[in-house]
């Protein structure tokens, strides 16, 4: 996981709460993107990102904003958290090319809406 | 509609032993194919990847094969070691882009 930094790692919100997890990256990847984990439902993309200044909605994007200002940040915000934001958070970049080994994923974020 | 399968929520194998991990997709513009391990509480990563212009793949242990006419792929590891028992995502992406999409993941225990 080298290279991926998201913070916080374990998060308890209340209803209703804003907040950001952080993620950077340090390998100059154009392609950014979080993804969400849930049990028996595998890894599903909220947002994404090709590069500064460019986002895209993923499978799940409801109740989240991103932004690219920079190649190295992706931010993703919860504006009003819900119980169903429970989940684990994975962010990941890459170079964009064919290879999978040049996809990275950062440690995760634990967060729990209560 | 879930576009990348693995319809076997566990396996577990004896140690030594080969692990057959399957994997179905449905979307046929898929054309390039990995997996992931993850142990918990850390993030996924990278294990083995096939293009759809190839029908196996092989790196050390572990071997991805790629039936495009079944929309099938599977990944072998002989011989299966403890260390290996994790949950492993097969996904697939569209293009020359990073775009993943996953499966819901098998758990692999291998049996001392």
């Amino acid at each position: 996981n080298a290279g991926v930094t998201q913070t916080p790692k374990f998060q308890v919100l209340k209803t209703g709460q804003s907040m950001t997890l952080q993620c950077a990256q340090d390998m100059n990847h154009e392609y950014m993107s979080w993804y969400r984990q849930d049990p028996g439902m595998g890894l599903r993309l909220i947002h994404y990102s090709v590069g500064a200044g460019i986002t895209d909605q993923g499978e799940v994007p409801n109740g989240y904003n991103v932004s690219r200002s920079t190649t190295e940040d992706f931010p993703l915000r919860l504006l009003s958290a819900a119980p169903s934001q429970t989940s684990v958070y994975f962010c990941a970049s890459g170079s964009g090319g064919r290879s999978g080994n040049t996809i990275y994923f950062g440690e995760g974020s634990w967060l729990t809406v209560v | 509609d879930q576009q990348v399968k693995q319809n076997s929520p566990s396996l577990s194998v004896q140690e030594g032993r080969i692990s057959i991990l399957n994997c179905d997709y449905t979307n046929s513009m898929f054309d390039y194919f990995l997996w992931y391990k993850k142990y918990p509480a850390e993030g996924p990563t990278f294990l083995i990847s096939i293009s759809s212009i190839k029908d196996k793949n092989e790196d050390g242990r572990f071997t991805v094969f790629l039936n495009k006419s079944a929309k099938h792929l599977s990944l072998h590891i002989v011989p299966s070691q403890p260390g290996d028992s994790a949950v492993y995502f097969c996904a697939a992406s569209t293009g020359a882009n990073s775009k993943l999409t996953f499966g819901k993941g098998i758990t692999l225990s291998v049996r001392p």
